[in-house]
């Protein structure tokens, strides 16, 4: 298997745009896992998926954030509008059962 | 509610045992994970400990008192390539899932 796979690697944008962070689990995991990762805050669950479904979003900051699972191969991270705060690296991450997690490379956000 | 406290950096030598400590505060308890990241990297997994007691895995060890609400990774045979941070984290409560900051272990020659 490939491992998760995150897309993009980079992202810089401009304060208000719209930012669309891309994840593929590893295939017949039915965990899926949304990270974000500052040196101040260190690593913050944000949200995470069992089969498909949310189970725990009280780490997603604000109303500007959102996830979406529409199939148990991928999963996407909205931001709407950006601001320049949430700049951090994005790690998407899966499981099998609530076990050992594989996370992927994840996504470096900067926002100006 | 959660709480975990890592501490900040430890500096070792090649070749020497380093213990990394982890203490948690949470509403429920359900198990805890140990996590290495290198710098620029993504954290991997190391261990999970569900029970009282000490799981080893090779060089690393993990140990866990529920009662005490703490833990600790022990590697031993330091090599320079151990140099990460170590992150710990909780699973409690109903289906939360929390980590510390990680603990910053810089190996030496």
């Amino acid at each position: 298997d490939a491992g998760v796979i995150q897309s993009p690697r980079h992202e810089v944008t401009e304060m208000g745009q719209e930012v669309t962070l891309r994840c593929k689990p590893i295939s017949g995991h039915d965990y899926l896992f949304w990270y974000r990762q500052t040196m101040m805050r260190g690593l913050e669950l944000l949200i995470y998926f069992n089969n498909n479904v949310p189970i725990d979003d009280s780490g997603m900051p604000e109303d500007r954030f959102s996830a979406k699972m529409p199939n148990a191969s991928f999963s996407t991270l909205k931001i709407q509008p950006s601001e320049p705060r949430d700049s951090a690296v994005y790690f998407c991450a899966s499981s099998l059962a609530l076990y050992e997690q594989y996370f992927g490379p994840g996504t470096r956000l900067t926002v100006t | 509610g959660q709480n975990i406290d890592q501490p900040t950096e430890m500096t070792a030598t090649e070749g020497a045992i380093v213990q990394i400590n982890c203490t948690y505060q949470t509403s429920g308890f359900n198990g805890l994970f140990w996590y290495q990241q290198h710098a620029g990297e993504a954290p991997t997994f190391l261990s999970y400990n569900v029970l009282d007691g000490l799981e080893e895995k090779g060089r690393f060890s993990s140990f866990l008192s529920r009662s005490k609400g703490y833990s600790y990774l022990l590697l031993k045979e330091l090599q320079m390539k151990d140099s990460a941070s170590y992150l710990c984290a909780v699973y409690y409560g109903n289906n939360r899932l929390a980590f510390g900051k990680g603990n910053q272990v810089v190996v030496i020659p």
